[in-house]
């Protein structure tokens, strides 16, 4: 079973409104957690980096959450643009060992 | 653009060929991991160096896959007699020892095995 399940596997929205993913792990302890986007065909970015000890992060549009007591977190895209089209991956960093374990991803896709 | 270079960007082999994929990572990184991902799938460890020193290799590094880093710099990946399973992209990153949590990822390269 992964460490680090992701919902909705997929999703479309039109341009303009807001979204949320969610991310669930197992992994304990973790050092931190990561949101990435990753454009087809492309490596992932960063955009948002959360330790235990945070509960929300925001980066221009994109908010993320963690609840590290539930082991849940989300990320909030506001007044999403075509460009947010991507997938998005949720990493839960271990501790000690800083392995990344990632999700398998959201494929987002925002229609005009 | 994360300062993570790989080279090249596509290949398309038939099966039972050889192939080879550089990794250059960010200049000052000791760190250098490569991961596979499949369509759909989000990236799977493979191994990783620090300097020259490959640290940890996955189980899904068959005996057909092999990785140096022999001067600690760029790094690459060699799959030998290429199966149709192998068909993935290959991304690399590169961190600092004191960051580690922190790896940046290059823009992988995209293997179709035909």
């Amino acid at each position: 079973k992964n460490q680090v399940e992701q919902s909705p596997q997929s999703l479309i929205i039109l341009e303009g409104k807001n979204c949320t993913l969610q991310c669930n792990y197992t992994v304990s302890p973790f050092s931190n957690l990561r949101w990435y986007k990753q454009d087809t065909g492309r490596g992932p970015v960063s955009l948002t980096i959360m330790t235990f000890s945070e509960n929300t992060k925001s980066n221009g549009r994109y908010t993320a959450t963690l609840d590290a007591d539930t082991k849940q977190s989300s990320l909030h895209i506001t007044a999403s643009q075509l460009s947010d089209s991507a997938s998005y991956i949720c990493v839960v960093i271990s501790s000690g060992t800083y392995k990344y374990i990632f999700g398998t991803g959201t494929r987002l896709k925002v229609l005009a | 653009d994360t300062g993570v270079s790989q080279d090249p960007r596509h290949k398309i082999t038939k099966r039972g060929q050889n192939v080879t994929f550089r990794c250059d990572p960010i200049s000052e990184h000791n760190r250098l991991y490569w991961y596979r991902q499949t369509l759909g799938q989000g990236p799977e460890f493979l191994t990783y160096f620090q300097n020259e020193a490959q640290l940890e290799k996955s189980r899904l590094l068959s005996d057909r896959f092999s990785a140096e880093r022999p001067k600690g710099s760029f790094s690459t990946l060699e799959i030998q007699r290429t199966e149709q399973g192998d068909s993935a992209m290959y991304l690399c990153a590169s961190s600092l020892v004191a960051t580690a949590d922190e790896q940046f990822f290059g823009p992988g390269t995209r293997l179709t095995v035909l």
